[in-house]
């Protein structure tokens, strides 16, 4: 059965530090891996990897997908207290299904 | 340019009840895509439609269905509504198929008592 798992399912970090945010995913038929964030409200999208090694890259935030072990990480660097959210990884198969992970909820405190 | 609207924003209905819940894309979107969101499975892929036709259906019983509309409006229906049905049920529209770059809408909050 394919699914996406996410860790660490929580995180509390000061603000100024970097987090790391794990994905990892078995799915058949892959065709690409995505992040968002979700605030009070719905997602909003982050980014779309669909290559190896590639780094994606907006402002303090940054991602990267490794096919050959099957699993992506999302980085954000010098966190603010609005990187608060939970952060959601997806991933899309050739038969155009996307399958959620659960999250993770990151807290940045003041 | 509009977002991706949902109605209603919050609905309370009672066990063996049935439900529809509307969303309109974003303009010129024609891919709209259907997901149940709770505390305990997350955020769940029901289905998608594109071009008015169901491209891809989730792992969800058959009392939930939708359609598509010629001006790329969709509906879903639950029928039959069992406790476990309430959940945030949100909606994203893309330009595209295959449905990435998403954009959700607000969702319908759904109680089921």
């Amino acid at each position: 059965e394919d699914k996406v798992v996410q860790s660490p399912l929580s995180l509390v970090v000061h603000e100024g530090d970097t987090v790391t945010l794990n994905c990892s995913y078995e799915v058949t038929n892959f065709r690409s891996l995505l992040w968002y964030k979700q605030e009070k409200k719905a997602p909003t999208f982050l980014f779309m990897l669909t290559s190896s090694g590639i780094e994606k890259k907006s402002g303090r935030l940054s991602s990267i997908l490794d096919k050959k072990e099957l699993f992506s990480i999302l980085n954000i660097t010098a966190t603010q207290t609005g990187d608060s959210a939970v952060y959601l990884c997806a991933v899309e198969d050739r038969d155009d299904k996307i399958i959620f992970g659960k999250g993770t909820r990151l807290h940045i405190l003041p | 340019k509009a977002g991706v609207t949902q109605t209603p924003r919050y609905l309370i209905k009672t066990r063996g009840q049935q439900v529809t819940l509307s969303c309109s894309p974003i303009s010129g979107h024609r891919s709209v895509s259907w997901y149940q969101q709770t505390p305990g499975q997350g955020l769940q892929f029901l289905f998608e439609y594109f071009s008015e036709t169901q491209r891809n259906k989730g792992n969800f019983p058959g009392r939930f269905s939708g359609r598509q509309f010629s001006n790329s409006r969709s509906e879903m229906n639950v029928s039959t509504l069992e406790l476990g049905d309430s959940a945030l049920y949100l909606c994203a529209s893309s330009l595209v198929s295959p449905s990435y770059e998403q954009y959700f809408g607000p969702g319908t909050r759904l109680t089921v008592t």
